[in-house]
């Protein structure tokens, strides 16, 4: 069956420090990958999304790669800021003959202290 | 103000009592979908709407029910609750060709 894992563990970083988390899938043949950031108690925000023809993705202070090989998306927070605290889910879709459904991983929590 | 609102936010309910939450979305997407959030095991779908008239089961539809009759409007029915359907569900809403998903701010339902 399909996984998607990601660091159930916290990651707490210093301020202005680059934030790395990691996405890894199993069992999955994605078209493309997405990053959503998510408060506490508050629906899911969209970041990004990177297709499979897609190395790298910029925006603003985020960067996202998607290696279909290894089966992995990094998603990167660079010059991170106490605001950047929150946590953050990647999606896979799953295609289906009426659409498609949307798995989400269980997210990282990201800590930045100032 | 473009949004996905859900309604009610707060219900306290019993089990066996018949209950529906509703979600509507001014954009004008066609992509319709509900997820519950519990903790240890993240965010699952439940079920999903392309478009009026076409859902599909997501991950976890067992006990729940849905119709999408218009396009703006997405209910998601649960005919007879049970405590394990104690949950914050989110509905969302994208463009069928975006797939980025804009989500309601969540209802946080309780079944004693």
């Amino acid at each position: 069956s399909q996984k998607i894992e990601q660091n159930s563990e916290a990651l707490n970083i210093q301020e202005g420090k680059t934030a790395t988390l990691t996405c890894n899938y199993t069992n999955y043949s994605p078209a493309y990958l997405q990053w959503y950031r998510q408060d506490p108690g508050r629906g899911p925000v969209f970041l990004l999304l990177i297709r499979e023809n897609e190395k790298e993705k910029r925006k603003e202070r985020l960067k996202v790669t998607f290696d279909t090989t290894l089966k992995q998306s990094l998603f990167h927070i660079t010059a991170s800021q106490p605001a950047d605290s929150a946590t953050y889910l990647c999606a896979l879709p799953l295609q289906a003959l009426s659409g498609y459904a949307l798995n989400f991983g269980k997210g990282t929590s990201l800590l930045v202290t100032p | 103000e473009a949004q996905v609102t859900q309604n009610p936010r707060y219900l306290i309910t019993v089990t066996g009592k018949k209950l529906t939450v509703t979600c509507s979305q001014n954009m004008n997407h066609e992509y319709m979908s509900w997820y519950r959030q519990d903790p240890g095991l993240g965010l699952r779908q439940i079920y999903y709407s392309m478009n009026v008239e076409v859902t599909d089961k997501g991950d976890v539809p067992e006990g729940y029910k849905v119709s999408r009759k218009e396009k703006r409007n997405f209910p998601l029915i649960l005919e007879s609750p049970s405590p394990n359907q104690t949950s914050l569900y989110f509905c969302a809403s994208g463009l069928a060709g975006s797939y980025e998903q804009y989500f309601g701010p969540g209802t946080r339902l309780t079944v004693t």
